[in-house]
């Protein structure tokens, strides 16, 4: 089966540029996340979507940071412009359906890793 | 208030030895999940092992299994028999359905687990 895949793998960026992440989450999951992962701590969710719906998206910065989900499946966040304290490992997950009490786990991307200089 | 705490930011292992990692929890709900994942330095957040609320045994995963204390909120993982893979970072997470999160995961900010020969 395979994962779920995100690219591109590195990104540096100068501040105030755009960059642009991709993600195709494991077919069949409903369920999409992104998380922002910085230095030394744990990965924080920026956003989740259920199909091509957003469901949570109380943690992300919207004044520059969008998502979205085409057709339920494949997956774009964009940050506009960058700044500095961006500098994170990008990560996506996906699930089959999250529903209230269920269990089921994330399977998660390598990530993408931006260095905004 | 941190949601979910990890006391320990490195732990040293010996191979074949068995090792516990601390994780503290803080939620009003009822029901809740836990879950316990691995990151190698590749950076791919591996699924380990879940414990939920209601569960009365503590999970087992092959050599990881999850020592649960709901009275202290507490979710130790311990994996037996260490080999020289398990280095990694560990990150203990919680999934509450209460409010209007639908099931965000909450990450601690992860132990370093070293595993010398």
């Amino acid at each position: 089966e395979a994962g779920v895949a995100q690219s591109p793998r590195y990104k540096i960026i100068e501040k105030r540029q755009s960059v642009a992440f991709w993600c195709n989450p494991i077919s069949g999951h409903a369920t999409l996340y992104w998380y922002q992962q910085i230095l030394g701590q744990g990965p924080k969710l920026l956003i989740q979507f259920q199909n091509n719906g957003v469901v949570d998206d109380s943690q992300l910065p919207k004044d520059r940071f969008s998502a979205e989900r085409l057709k339920g499946v494949d997956s774009t966040l964009k940050i506009q412009p960058a700044k500095l304290e961006d500098s994170a490992v990008y990560l996506c997950a996906s699930s089959l359906f999250a529903r209230v009490g269920t269990n089921e786990k994330l399977f998660f991307g390598s990530g993408t890793q931006l260095s905004v200089l | 208030a941190q949601k979910i705490t990890q006391t320990q930011p490195g732990m040293f292992v010996q191979e074949k030895e068995a090792v516990t990692l601390d994780c503290t929890y803080d939620t009003s709900d009822q029901s809740y999940g836990l879950f316990w994942y691995k990151q190698p330095s590749s950076g791919e957040m591996i699924f380990l092992i879940y414990q939920g609320s209601y569960d009365e045994q503590n999970a087992t995963e092959g050599r990881y299994s999850l020592n649960f204390q709901k009275a202290r909120k507490s979710a130790n993982l311990v994996i037996s028999a260490s080999q020289l893979g398990d280095s990694a970072m560990y990150f203990c997470a919680m999934r509450e359905w209460g409010g209007s999160t639908l099931g965000r995961l909450y990450f601690g900010r992860g132990t370093q687990l070293t595993v010398w020969p």
